[in-house]
C-alpha cells in the first residue's frame, strides 16, 4: 500500500496562509489523493479531493504536480479554530483511505 | 442528527473482557468502515462492509477481533479477551461516495 509522509508540525499565525506538503511516492494509479482535518475527540474531517492539478473549493485549495508524487494544501487566512492535525490520505479504487501520521498544526493570534 | 453516530464514547473495561460496539452510518450511505487510532497516530484501517457483505479485513484484525452489519444499516464491532494494546479510539465511517463520513469515536480503555 502506498505510504504517505508529511511534516510532523507547523505553526501559524492568524491571517497567515499555510501549506502542508505530503509526499506519496508510491501512488497508484486508481488512487486519489484527499485531505482531512481533525480536532481532539473527533473523527476527522473531509476538506479536500483532487486526482491531479488543481482542485479548490470554499475552505483550501489542492496542489497536485503532474508526476503525482506530493501534493500540497492550502489554507488560506488560518484563523485560530484551524488548529487541528491534517492528515493526507490516500483513497484507493475500493473507497478506502490509507492514513499517515498527520501534520499539528498550530495557529496563534 | 443525521451524522454518523457510535455508541459508547468511552469504554472501560478490565483485560479479559469481552466489549462491543456499535456505529448507525448515515442512512443513505452503503459503504461502512471501522477504523482504529492510538494517540499521536493517523487512523488504521480494520475493516469495512458494502452493504452487509464485509468486503475486506486488514491483518490488523485479529481472530479475537469481529464486526457485524446485519441488514446493512448499522454495524457492531466486538473485541473478545480484550488486552491492554486494544486500548484506543475506534471510528467509524460511512460513505456513498468518495467522502467519508467519521463518527466521533468510542475511546477503549483497558485495565
Amino acid at each position: 500500500l502506498a505510504k504517505t509522509t508529511q511534516p510532523i508540525s507547523m505553526d501559524s499565525y492568524e491571517g497567515q496562509e499555510v501549506n502542508i506538503t505530503c509526499s506519496h511516492n508510491n501512488i497508484a494509479t486508481n488512487d486519489y489523493i484527499t485531505w482531512y482535518q481533525q480536532f481532539p475527540s473527533q473523527g476527522p474531517r473531509f476538506i479536500i479531493q483532487g486526482y491531479k492539478t488543481k482542485v479548490t473549493n470554499e475552505v483550501a485549495s489542492l496542489f497536485i504536480p503532474a508526476d503525482r508524487k506530493s501534493s500540497t494544501l492550502s489554507l488560506p487566512r488560518v484563523s485560530l479554530s484551524d488548529t487541528a492535525v491534517y492528515y493526507c490520505p490516500l483513497l484507493d479504487s475500493w473507497g478506502k483511505l490509507q492514513f499517515g501520521a498527520g501534520t499539528q498544526v498550530v495557529v496563534t493570534p | 442528527d443525521t451524522g454518523v453516530s457510535q455508541d459508547p464514547r468511552h469504554k472501560i473495561t478490565k483485560r479479559g473482557q469481552n466489549v462491543t460496539f456499535r456505529c448507525d452510518p448515515i442512512s443513505e450511505h452503503n459503504r461502512l468502515y471501522w477504523y482504529r487510532q492510538t494517540l499521536g497516530q493517523g487512523p488504521e484501517f480494520l475493516t469495512y462492509f458494502q452493504n452487509e457483505a464485509q468486503l475486506e479485513k486488514s491483518r490488523l484484525l485479529s481472530d479475537r477481533f469481529s464486526a457485524e452489519r446485519p441488514k446493512g444499516s448499522f454495524s457492531t464491532l466486538e473485541i473478545q479477551r480484550t488486552e491492554q494494546g486494544d486500548s484506543a479510539m475506534y471510528l467509524c465511517a460511512s460513505s456513498l461516495g468518495p467522502e467519508l463520513f467519521f463518527g466521533s469515536g468510542t475511546q477503549l480503555s483497558v485495565l
